[in-house]
């Protein structure tokens, strides 16, 4: 079956300006998970969300950076007045429910000049 | 909180050798460990995975890791490593909350003919 899909794949943008990176999990997955992925930092958690219950932030490391989750499904990943050091892959993942294995999509690379 | 550690950053192995991988946790509770994939521009893949019972876990492509409590550790092994296994893998262990995944820095593979 089809797993979670993200885009764009890549994202090139300039400093100062708002980007919004979307995810799709796999149909039926209530829990969804966002990760970045940078060199300094290596894997690190974003967000969250299970169901209808408020999302998990604790891991977004500003302001700046919010996501939402439309109808239990897709979720978008918005960076606003975006700095370089946002640069980073940014990935989705979903799972079943809280305690089962996360299946990851293929993330998008974000780049800021 | 939990964290990961991969002591080995880089591993260079010859075609047909056999590939063990180091992983060590810190939880206070009994782990929800897992082994991902990373092929470059991929997203994770799933290895295999320990929730309880048998300590010795079979995974995909081969792969099986053995929990041991006893020095916190989650090791991934493979017989024979094939050239198609050159990625980078990262252990990871479930948050307390059953969210967020704590990833260790990673270990990149690679495979000599």
């Amino acid at each position: 079956g089809a797993g979670v899909s993200q885009s764009p794949s890549n994202k090139v943008t300039e400093k100062g300006k708002d980007v919004e990176l979307r995810c799709d999990p796999i149909s039926g997955h209530t829990a969804l998970y966002w990760y970045r992925q940078s060199l300094g930092q290596g894997l690190e958690f974003l967000i969250y969300f299970q169901g209808n219950s408020a999302p998990d932030k604790s891991g977004l490391p500003s302001d700046r950076f919010s996501a939402e989750r439309t109808g239990g499904s897709v979720s978008t990943l918005t960076i606003q007045r975006t700095q370089q050091e946002d640069s980073a892959v940014y990935l989705c993942a979903s799972s079943t429910d809280t305690d089962q294995p996360q299946h990851f999509g293929d993330g998008t690379r974000l780049s800021i000049l | 909180a939990q964290s990961v550690t991969q002591p080995d950053i880089h591993i260079t192995v010859s075609e047909g050798a056999s590939l063990e991988l180091r992983c060590n946790y810190s939880y206070g509770a009994t782990p929800y460990l897992f082994w991902y994939v990373q092929s470059p521009g991929q997203g994770l893949q799933l290895l295999l995975k320990y929730f309880s019972g048998d300590t010795l876990v079979q995974g995909i492509k081969g792969f099986e890791a053995e929990f041991k409590r006893s020095q916190s550790s989650f090791n991934l092994r493979k017989p024979s490593v094939h050239w198609s296994d050159a990625a980078e893998y990262f252990c990871a262990v479930l948050g307390d909350a059953g969210n967020m995944l704590t990833f260790g820095g990673g270990t990149r593979l690679m495979v000599k003919p």
